[in-house]
């Protein structure tokens, strides 16, 4: 079985002030990782993905992530958060031989002018 | 190459009644994935297709909820008789082959049972 732990629901953070959102998984198997960016009543929007090769992965709008297998952790990294970066986020996991996402609750990224 | 295009984008039932969601994947597209995201919680997954076959429905609710994929034209997400509870966004993803890690969300529709 496949879970997902995001670890803050809501975050405030000031204008051009780094900022990282966490994440921790379990599964019993190999896995797929991924964070989505939800902005108001819009859908899900990719952000980035780890499928293999270098642990660090960096996506798009300034944002990467650090996938660590020992903490079974896929944390999420801006150095200088902009107001547009509010917003709702989401990490997944996706077995490698699985066909359905697995969603944390999602982080309420708050950017304070 | 339009995204995938899910319709309506809001919709209000009363108790009771049909409501009938539907999902266009992108072009060349053939697997679709319905989820559902509950009022402050994450997505949660209903239902796997390909064309004209259920490949995974181990999400769906055992009653009042149904979907298909024909040959030709939308996935269709059917829920009878709906319930407050029944309220939520509704999304769907498609990608090109199984395994998603290719999936592009649509923008989902908000049901709201009144």
């Amino acid at each position: 079985a496949q879970s997902v732990t995001q670890l803050d629901s809501q975050v405030p953070v000031f204008e051009e002030a780094p900022v990282e959102l966490r994440c921790n998984y379990s599964s019993s198997v190999s896995v797929y990782l991924f964070w989505y960016v939800q902005y108001p009543n819009q859908g899900l929007q990719l952000l980035l993905k780890y499928l293999s090769g270098s642990t660090l992965v960096k996506g798009i709008n300034g944002f990467e992530a650090e996938f660590n297998k020992s903490q079974t952790s896929f944390h999420l990294r801006k150095p200088s958060v902009h107001i547009s970066d509010t917003a709702e986020y989401f990490c997944a996991v996706i077995p490698f031989t699985g066909n359905q996402f697995y969603f944390g609750t999602g982080t309420s990224l708050t950017v304070i002018p | 190459n339009a995204g995938v295009m899910q319709n309506p984008r809001h919709l209000v039932r009363r108790r009771g009644q049909e409501a009938r969601l539907r999902c266009s994947p992108m072009k060349g597209h053939s697997h679709v994935y319905w989820y559902r995201q509950l009022p402050e919680e994450g997505l949660k997954f209903m239902v796997y297709l390909q064309k004209e076959n259920i490949i995974d429905e181990s999400g769906m609710p055992k009653e009042r909820f149904s979907a298909e994929f024909p040959k030709e034209g939308p996935s269709i997400l059917r829920i009878q008789q709906v319930v407050r509870g029944d309220s939520a966004a509704y999304f769907c993803a498609s990608s090109p082959a199984g395994g998603n890690t290719e999936a592009f969300f649509g923008q989902g529709t908000r049901l709201t049972v009144v």
